[in-house]
């Protein structure tokens, strides 16, 4: 069974750093590409970055391009994503997903992250 | 303003049949399959199709089909349970982004 476990979430200040980490199980988590998305509270799913399955590549949305860096750790399935200068518009649930062709297709439960004073 | 564009809400009666549309261009829905996802708050998305492709799990009642730049879901035969927000998405390659369309709330009348 494929499961997708984020860790990491909490409150941070403004101006802070979190890091997420997501654990991978069930598959050849190396042969996939995987993605983060959030969702803010009362808002739509939102796209935060992609990296390739080997972690050459990647990729960022705009409202968080320069501030945030996916990486993953092939042998030991893992999957994370630094968060810095984090502001209250970065109050979200995250998400990691796996990526299956052009669309995510493995969930996993979400991390809270609450950015306030 | 999302890349990709849903209906905000859809209603059916129990048994009905309700299409769910996703509307794109050329590089996003007319270039990659999409996804769908069914997600019932507080939860995390659940994903209910992939292209054509029904998941392993998904009642055989949805559907997914597209047309040029617009994907759609059907779902045949409107149950309680399906009372949900629908999200669809795909990758666009000249953004190098995935993206989302805002949701369609579907009710069950």
């Amino acid at each position: 069974e494929v499961q997708l476990v984020e860790s990491g979430g909490g409150v941070a200040q403004p101006g802070g750093s979190l890091r997420l980490s997501c654990e991978a199980s069930g598959f050849l988590f190396s042969s996939f590409e995987m993605i983060w998305v959030r969702q803010s509270p009362g808002k739509g799913l939102e796209w935060v970055a992609w990296i390739s399955s080997s972690g050459g590549d990647m990729s960022y949305g705009d409202s968080v391009k320069g501030r945030f860096i996916i990486s993953r750790d092939n042998a030991r399935k893992s999957l994370s994503l630094q968060m810095n200068t984090l502001t209250a518009a970065d109050t979200a649930v995250y998400y990691c997903a796996r990526r299956f062709g052009s669309t995510p297709d493995q969930w996993g439960q979400g991390a809270l992250v609450i950015v306030s004073s | 303003q999302s890349a990709l564009t849903q209906e905000a809400s859809v209603s059916g009666t129990v048994g009905q049949k309700v299409t769910l549309s996703c509307i794109g261009d050329s590089n996003n829905i007319g270039s990659y399959d999409v996804g769908w996802y069914q997600q019932i708050s507080p939860g995390a998305p659940k994903t209910v199709m992939l292209g054509t492709s029904l998941p392993s799990g998904i009642p055989d009642r949805f559907s997914g089909t597209k047309s040029g730049t617009t994907a759609s879901l059907t779902i045949s035969g409107l149950q309680p349970e399906d009372e949900a927000t629908y999200y669809c998405s795909t990758w666009d390659f000249s953004l190098r982004a995935h993206v989302f369309g805002g949701g369609t709330k579907v009710t069950v009348l």
